[in-house]
């Protein structure tokens, strides 16, 4: 079956370390691939997009990467601060145009000062 | 820019009530989305539209109707409440095809169904 897996333990990391976070899928061959950030009680928010044809994309203290052969993204946000605490949602597009995203559960960053 | 708005923020429904949770964007996105999302689960696509008067199922379709009248607005209608539909709703648009994946989400209605 087709599916896309997201630690669903939280990562506790403290104040100033990389946070790295993991998302597999299987059965998908995405063109390519978000992450979204989403605190409590609020709608999720668009951090990153990466297509399957890069490596690496980074905006200010993120970075990801898509490694196809592998069927895995890792997200990282270097020099965490106590406001980057909040949950982080892999998705990908199973080839639909953009219009059936699949989103995994999330997980639960904690950043401690 | 509102961006993407919901209403109402909370309901509680009885079994069997009907109802119409409310979603607009003003940002002339094509593409509109209805999702929910449950603990431990990923966002489940209800419903989705590709621009005015198209609408097609998603994931879990069952118990809902959406129409698109207006670029602007994509309702979701609840036709007869279960407890199965107890969640948070989120409504998501984007551009489409011209800027692929990019979704903007409103704040949510929480939905409690007895």
């Amino acid at each position: 079956s087709q599916k896309i897996e997201q630690n669903s333990e939280a990562l506790n990391i403290q104040e100033g370390k990389t946070a790295t976070l993991t998302c597999n899928y299987t059965n998908y061959s995405p063109a390519y691939l978000q992450w979204y950030r989403q605190d409590p009680g609020r709608g999720p928010v668009f951090l990153l997009l990466i297509r399957e044809n890069e490596k690496e994309k980074r905006k200010e203290r993120l970075k990801v990467t898509f490694d196809t052969t592998l069927k895995q993204s890792l997200f990282h946000i270097t020099a965490s601060q106590p406001a980057d605490s909040a949950t982080y949602l892999c998705a990908l597009d199973p080839n639909t145009g953009g219009f059936k995203t699949i989103f995994g559960a999330g997980t639960r960053l904690f950043v401690k000062a | 820019n509102a961006g993407v708005t919901q209403t109402p923020k909370f309901q509680v429904l009885k079994t069997g009530q009907s109802m119409t949770l409310q979603c607009a964007q003003d940002m002339n996105h094509e593409y509109m989305s209805w999702y929910r999302q449950d603990p431990g689960m990923g966002l489940r696509l209800i419903h989705y539209s590709v621009g005015a008067g198209i609408t097609d199922q998603g994931e879990v379709p069952n118990g809902y109707n959406v129409s698109r009248s207006t670029t602007e607005d994509f309702p979701l209608r609840l036709l007869s409440a279960a407890p199965s539909q107890t969640s948070v709703y989120f409504c998501a648009s984007s551009y489409g095809l011209a800027v692929p994946g990019e979704q903007y989400f409103g704040p949510g209605t929480r939905l409690t169904v007895t």
